[in-house]
């Protein structure tokens, strides 16, 4: 089975820039979360889809924006990007509320 | 308190054992997960308890659990090299929220 993947797994953007990352959870899998992961603030939760609906937010600005498909592949989208953007963005999939999150390898973001 | 707490850094020699301890939140949290993550690479799971029992050992890893005073630890026996990582603690509470983890804690081996 394959695991959860991001794409790309680099991105070197300047500010003012938008960027557009991607995420194919595992097989079967119907809730994909997004978390960003910086040294200063550990991992902050961004939102979560769950059949094409956004069923969690976090507290981020408006500029983070993400949607599912029926697929259940998730993009996240990032407008006007602010140097503090630059981060560590990770996916992770699951079957049902309770189950362990799945992970995937990430999309490092540099915003110059 | 309001975030999952966990002590940064832990330095230990090959083959002692490690104990990673966590402070989580909520006492009605039903799920409590330890991950690992390695540099470069995302979350892995490494174990998890649910909040009915008090010990779960998984081959080299021992998971304890205290309701009462709302702490998690993880033991790692034979400690590797390997094992160098960070390791997040994540508690799951119901009612549709998200996971919440602490700020991960970085396990150093020394050879």
């Amino acid at each position: 089975k394959a695991g959860v993947t991001q794409t790309p797994r680099y991105l070197i953007k300047t500010r003012g820039q938008q960027v557009t990352l991607s995420c194919s959870p595992i097989s079967g899998h119907r809730s994909v979360s997004w978390y960003q992961q910086t040294p200063g603030q550990g991992l902050q939760f961004l939102f979560e889809y769950f059949s094409e609906t956004q069923r969690n937010k976090g507290n981020f600005p408006g500029r983070f924006s993400g949607r599912q498909f029926s697929n259940s592949r998730s993009e996240m989208n990032v407008s006007t990007l602010e140097l503090g953007d630059s981060a560590l963005y990770l996916c992770a999939s699951s079957s049902k509320e309770g189950t362990p999150l799945v992970f995937g390898a990430g999309t490092r973001l540099s915003v110059l | 308190g309001e975030d999952v707490e966990q002590s940064l850094f832990l330095s230990v020699r090959e083959g002692d054992s490690s104990v990673i301890n966590c402070t989580y939140t909520d006492s009605s949290s039903t799920y409590l997960y330890w991950y690992k993550q390695e540099p470069g690479a995302g979350l892995q799971l490494l174990t998890y308890i649910f909040s009915n029992m008090d010990m779960k050992q998984d081959q080299r890893l021992t998971v304890l659990l205290n309701k009462k005073d709302k702490h998690l630890s993880l033991r790692i026996a034979d400690t590797q090299t390997g094992d160098s990582a960070i390791y997040f603690c994540a508690e799951f509470k119901p009612g549709n929220t998200p996971l919440v983890f602490g700020k991960g804690t970085r396990l150093s081996v020394i050879a």
